[in-house]
């Protein structure tokens, strides 16, 4: 069971660039977020989704979009990378509403925008 | 606007001590939880504590959810180098949402 996947685990960005980092879970949840984490910030909601083909904004929107065309996956697109985006993202998924009793977290990318 | 208040931020106490952290609001929460994160990972859910005055063991690890709600401690007896970590709390408010805390980053020296 492998839970929250992410990839990829490392990316280094040029400004400008945009990229995807792809998040897939097999526990069949319908609840599924993007964090980012900063040094000293804690973990602030980027987009969340509370099922296929619905997602909303969370705390941090700006500069990313999403997308959550089937239950497994929820990718998260930057469509031009400033180094304010320099952080490490995390993929969350949960099986109640906005994760009351717990979320599974993936392992994180770490991305870097020079 | 919900805030979660960890402290300590930082943590360094030799292996076998006992220590608690804590994680404070002014406002009440529907549950509670408390995390831990090794570097290069993700957070890993640790317990999760609904009731007032809750307690709930993990091996040496104990929770408490305070009575009126609003706040939580962690009490680790006899640290071992593995509980080493950032320990992060999070709080489920009447919207639903989930907001985390900034976390107490723990180093358990050998």
């Amino acid at each position: 069971n492998a839970g929250v996947t992410q990839t990829p685990k490392f990316r280094i960005l040029k400004i400008g660039q945009s990229m995807t980092l792809q998040c897939t879970q097999d526990m069949n949840h319908n609840y599924m977020y993007w964090y980012r984490q900063d040094p000293g910030m804690g973990l602030k909601l980027i987009y969340y989704s509370v099922g296929a083909g619905i997602t909303d904004k969370g705390e941090v929107p700006n500069g990313y979009n999403v997308s959550r065309s089937t239950t497994e996956d929820f990718p998260l697109r930057l469509e031009l990378a400033a180094p304010s985006q320099t952080s490490v993202y995390f993929c969350a998924s949960s099986n109640t509403i906005r994760g009351n009793y717990g979320y599974t977290f993936g392992s994180g990318t770490r991305l870097t925008v020079v | 606007t919900q805030l979660l208040k960890q402290s300590p931020q930082f943590l360094s106490i030799q292996e076998g001590e006992n220590l608690t952290v804590y994680c404070n609001s002014s406002s009440v929460f529907s549950s509670l939880q408390w995390y831990r994160q090794e570097p290069g990972e993700g957070p890993v859910l640790l317990v999760t504590v609904v009731t007032g005055g809750e307690v709930k063991k993990l091996k040496r690890l104990t929770f408490q959810f305070g009575d009126a709600r609003k706040d939580s401690s962690l009490h680790i007896t006899a640290a071992q180098t593995g509980d080493t970590g950032l320990y992060l709390c999070a709080g489920a408010g009447g919207d639903d949402k989930i907001i985390f805390g900034k976390g107490t980053r723990l180093h358990i020296l050998p």
